[in-house]
This record gives structure tokens, sequence and C-alpha cells, in this order.
């Protein structure tokens, strides 16, 4: 079936901290890997996207890899703000759903 | 101009009452959901309509019966609730269902159950 793995948090870091949230995944077929993100108080964002094997998804400075060989799709951000803080989802798209971890949660400070 | 839209945006009311939840998308999209989040934050989603029909109906309670009267609107009635009922639950759309791994999220309606 399909499932996906990221790592437990809450990740704590201090401002212009280099972020890592690892994440991997389980799928037939040829799935669309995404990250969200929830801001307090708030539905869940795209946050960026990557469609198939070796595309790197990119915006507002973060980035992830679609790594087929691995099945991950680790998101990184080389200096974090305290208005990153959030809370992250890894989430596969196969056929009709997306299919989401657990959640991250990011705390930056000042 | 609110892309995706719920209402309420905190619901209180006591077990065994009778509740709903509207939604509203104005994007135009052809897809429509209906997730539950509990305290963990962990997301499950529990329906999803393509233009008024029903795609995913996941192992949910038939107490939660989802209304879409256009393909702009997908509502969530739910009947006799419960304790654990008590979550969050976010409406989302999609412009299809080819497309469904770009969502768009309402900002949650948070269903307290006393």
């Amino acid at each position: 079936g399909n499932s996906v793995t990221q790592m437990e948090g809450p990740v704590t870091l201090s401002e212009e901290a280099f972020l890592t949230i690892n994440c991997t995944y389980t799928a037939t077929g040829y799935p669309s890997l995404f990250w969200y993100v929830q801001y307090p108080g708030e539905g869940l964002q795209l946050l960026l996207k990557a469609t198939k094997a070796d595309d790197k998804g990119s915006n507002k400075g973060f980035e992830a890899t679609y790594r087929k060989e691995t099945t991950s799709f680790h998101l990184e951000k080389g200096s974090v703000q305290v208005s990153d803080s959030a809370v992250y989802f890894c989430a596969l798209h196969n056929t009709d759903k997306l299919i989401f971890g657990t959640g991250t949660r990011l705390q930056v400070f000042p | 101009d609110t892309a995706v839209s719920q209402t309420p945006k905190y619901l209180v009311t006591q077990m065994g009452n009778d509740k709903s939840i509207k939604c509203e998308q104005n994007l135009g999209h052809d897809t429509m959901y209906w997730y539950k989040q509990d305290s963990k934050k962990f997301l499950k989603i529990m329906f999803s309509y393509n233009n008024k029909e029903l795609i995913i109906n996941e192992t949910v309670p038939n107490r939660f019966s989802p209304k879409s009267p256009d393909k702009a609107h997908l509502n969530l009635h739910i009947n006799s609730l419960e304790l654990g009922d008590s979550a969050v639950y976010f409406c989302a759309s999609s412009q299809d269902l080819v497309g469904g791994g770009e969502q768009y999220f309402g900002p949650g309606t948070r269903l307290t159950v006393t």
C-alpha cells in the first residue's frame, strides 16, 4: 500500500540554522510528492511539489528532491526564520487521494 | 477573496446533537474533500467528491453524511455527535482528480463535543 513516514518532532532550531526534515515513502506506481505547511490556527498550504524522479521542488527557500532510489523526499532550508515555525507535512498522491505523513513541528527561536 | 471557506470556524455542542459544517470554494475546481485532523495533528481523509459525485468514502461512521449540492459546495452533516468526534475538520479542493495532489485547504472548523 501507500504510506509516508516522516521524522518525529518537534525540531527546534535557532534562527539562521540549517533545516532538514526527513520523509520516506512507500508507493505502488509513480506517485507525485508534496510538502505542505500548516501555520498555527490555519489550514494546510502547498509548499512545494515534485512529480517525477530527480525533480527538485522549491519555494520560499525550501527545497526537496524526489529520490526514487531511496524513496525519499527530504525537506531542506539553508537558513530558517522565526516565521518558518509551523507543522510540515510530507505527502504523496497516487490515483485518487493524498496520503499524509504524521507531520513534523518546527520551532525556530531568535 | 477567500478561495476555500468554511463555516462555522468554531462549533461547541453536546453529545447526541446533530450539526452541519459548510464549505464553499470559488476556484472553479471540480473536486472537493473533507479531512479530520486529531489533536496530534494526524490528518485523515474522510470523503471526496468530483463534480458532485462521491469518489472516496473512507471508513467513516455513517453518522457522517456529506452532501454536494453543486461542485462549488461540499457540506458535512454529523448525526448523534460523540466525544470522539472532537477534532478540526478541513475542507479542501483541487482542480480535478488527476491534479488531486495540489489541494487548497479551508481554515478549518474546530468541533468540540462535550
